[in-house]
């Protein structure tokens, strides 16, 4: 069966420094990756998504950028934090196939900026 | 841009009822839509996805509706259990990719 793992699972970084968080993926291949945040209270917006290895798209200008170095590996980073970055980081796969495909996401990554 | 609306507002409901969740939507009608359930601290998991050409889906306690003229969702669980309490998100296609928009989901709270 598919299983998606994302860590660490709480964060707290200062100001300024930079970010890694990474998800992995098993028990698929070729799958779509996407990398969310949510606010308090808020829905799910979709920060980036790879539908390859090295193949990023961003869908919000921002202070991150993602990476794909590995077909099941999807890496969220900032070189250097802002306050605005705080927040519940969530990645997701889905099947590569067509567009009726569910996404299944990790547990999440909650990211505190000091 | 497409835009969806979720009731803000806790749902809260006595156990054995049934409990009915709204998902409203502008714009174009999407081809399919989804139900997820987040739990506090969690990621969202799915739950059903209904095509536009269906009317309604089951699967055990859950049932979903869609209607493409109404630009309406609704989700319903029956014979509610306070194991049920969590939030809904209801997601539609954005594009290609699979790519989803969701909204801000509605919180419910089955008491026993």
């Amino acid at each position: 069966s598919q299983t998606i793992h994302q860590w660490p699972a709480t964060l707290v970084q200062p100001v300024g420094s930079p970010l890694s968080l990474e998800c992995t993926v098993e028990g698929t291949s070729n799958p779509n990756l996407y990398w969310y945040r949510q606010a308090a209270g808020r829905g799910l917006q979709l920060l980036f998504y790879s539908v390859g290895i090295g193949q990023i798209s961003s869908e919000v200008p921002q202070n991150l950028s993602a990476s794909r170095p590995q077909d099941r590996q999807f890496i969220l980073s900032s070189k250097k934090l802002l306050l605005s970055d705080s927040g519940f980081y969530l990645c997701a796969w889905s099947a590569g196939l067509n567009s009726n495909q569910p996404q299944h996401f990790g547990d999440g990554t909650r990211l505190s900026i000091l | 841009s497409q835009k969806i609306e979720q009731n803000s507002e806790a749902l809260n409901i006595q156990e054995g009822k049934t409990a009915t969740l709204t998902c409203n939507y502008t714009n174009y009608s999407p081809a399919y839509l989804q139900w997820y359930r987040q739990d506090p601290g969690r990621g969202p998991v799915f739950l059903l996805l209904i095509r536009e050409n269906e009317k309604e889906k089951r699967k055990e306690r859950l049932k979903v509706t869609f209607d493409t003229t109404l630009k309406q969702s609704l989700f319903h669980i029956t014979a509610s259990q306070p194991a049920d309490s969590a939030t809904y998100l209801c997601a539609l296609l954005s594009g290609g990719y699979n790519k989803l928009i969701f909204g801000a989901g509605t919180r419910l709270a089955v008491h026993p």
